[in-house]
């Protein structure tokens, strides 16, 4: 079945990096993209930005320009997210999720497969 | 960047009963280009309706979504125990895509 499998929990001292994972099964990999999406604990969802499987420039929510990194392996079928000089207040799980329409459609569309989300603690 | 706005924040609603949820926004999504998702404790958000209107694979028909230019709505006919969680509405016309605050459906 389609589905993103996302990388375990992690802990981390403020200033440090994370790099989340999300491995695509159960679809063609090139054919969607994929969003990374945050969400505090006890708060809404918050957009970080979005990545072609297949390359070119991802697009990036104006806050976090400078500090996240998202690229992928296609090879694998994975799509990373890298956060750098971590603050407590990056403290969130993050999740990705896949696109409702393939990237050939050249429309956007919703997000309709998710991972489980990874948690990742920043703390002294 | 198109803000949303949910309303209400909270609403208390028992089994069996209607409820509808706004999603308003600072300008016109393109295309009716939003979604809606539904979020249970600890899980993973699910994609609920897409392009305004029609209802993602294995929504039941009790869910519907309207609207368009700067209003939206979700109507739940017949709340069923699984559907008291939390709903977002999403605009996917324009970057930043931005998410409303949500609205958390409770059983009164």
């Amino acid at each position: 079945q389609v589905q993103l499998v996302q990388s375990g929990a992690e802990v981390k001292r403020p200033g440090a990096s994370v790099r989340v994972s999300c491995k695509a099964s159960g679809y063609p990999f090139n054919n969607y993209y994929i969003h990374w999406v945050r969400q505090a604990p006890g708060q809404g969802l918050e957009w970080m930005g979005v990545v072609s499987p297949t390359g070119g420039s991802p697009i990036y929510a104006q806050r976090f320009l400078g500090r996240i990194t998202m690229t992928t392996d296609t090879r694998t079928s994975s799509v990373y997210l890298e956060v750098s000089s971590l603050r407590s207040d990056d403290t969130a799980t993050y999740y990705c999720a896949r696109t409702l329409v393939m990237i050939s459609a050249v429309i956007p569309g919703a997000l309709d497969v998710w991972g489980l989300g990874t948690r990742v603690t920043v703390s002294s | 960047e198109i803000v949303l706005t949910q309303s209400p924040a909270t609403v208390s609603v028992s089994p069996g009963e209607r409820v509808t949820l706004s999603c308003g926004a600072s300008q016109s999504v393109t295309a009716s280009y939003l979604a809606w998702y539904q979020q249970r404790p600890g899980l993973a958000p699910r994609l609920v309706i897409y392009d305004a209107s029609n209802r993602a694979t294995g929504i039941p028909d009790r869910f519907s979504g309207g609207g368009s230019g700067t209003d939206f709505t979700l109507t739940i006919s017949r709340l069923e125990p699984e559907d008291f969680a939390v709903y977002y509405c999403q605009q996917y016309a324009s970057a930043p895509w931005t998410f409303g605050q949500g609205t958390r459906v409770d059983i009164k």
